[in-house]
């Protein structure tokens, strides 16, 4: 079946910090990937997505690109700040299906 | 509305009990979803709603789990002789069709004790 794996948290960085978070996948054919991001006391919200390989996501300074050839779309940030610190999720939606299986989530918390 | 809100935010009951758990999605979304997050799990996925066709229920880990959705725009979770295991936070999302861009409520927090 479907799946994603993601690296385990919590990460903890300092302002400025290079982020990566490890995101791969399992699915049969060409499926869409996304990040989710939950911020503190809020809901979900949608932070990029990629709909085909090779494609590039890319929303407040994060990206992630993907790569069929690892099944994998890691998110990555250059210069990270406190705000940026909350919960990502990973997920992916296969061709066909209705719903979005999610990763564990990876708790991040950046300090000034 | 503007957004997908659930009610209630938080719900502590106890174990054996009946609770319900409302979404109201954004006006115009035809698929609606639920989804549970227990603490260090990831968001599991519940049932889905889309339009008049018949749920998904794949996703509903046994039968004291229930929802219904009605006239294609709220729907209530119904979880029947609750057990501490249910204790999460219940999650509805609401799309304008299929799973692309979900927009997701705040959540409804469950303890049962």
């Amino acid at each position: 079946g479907n799946s994603v794996t993601q690296m385990e948290g919590p990460v903890t960085l300092s302002e400025e910090a290079f982020l990566t978070i490890n995101c791969t996948y399992t699915a049969t054919g060409y499926p869409s990937l996304f990040w989710y991001v939950q911020y503190p006391g809020e809901g979900l919200q949608l932070l990029l997505k990629a709909t085909k390989a090779d494609d590039k996501g890319s929303n407040k300074g994060f990206e992630a690109t993907y790569r069929k050839e690892t099944t994998s779309f890691h998110l990555e940030k250059g210069s990270v700040q406190v705000s940026d610190s909350a919960v990502y999720f990973c997920a992916l939606s296969s061709q066909g299906a209705q719903k979005l299986v999610f990763g564990q989530g990876t708790r991040l918390t950046i300090n000034p | 509305g503007a957004g997908v809100s659930q009610s209630p935010s938080n719900k502590v009951t106890e174990k054996g009990k009946d609770v319900e758990l409302r979404c109201d999605p954004i006006s115009g979304h035809t698929a609606l979803y639920w989804y549970r997050q227990s603490l260090g799990q990831g968001l599991e996925f519940l049932i889905y709603f889309q339009g008049n066709s018949a749920p998904d229920k794949s996703g509903l880990p046994s039968d004291r789990f229930s929802a219904e959705r009605t006239g294609g725009s709220v729907s209530t979770l119904t979880i029947q002789r609750t057990q501490q295991e249910d204790s999460a936070v219940y999650l509805c999302a609401s799309s304008t069709s299929g799973a692309n861009v979900l927009t997701f409520g705040a959540g409804s927090r469950l303890t049962v004790l």
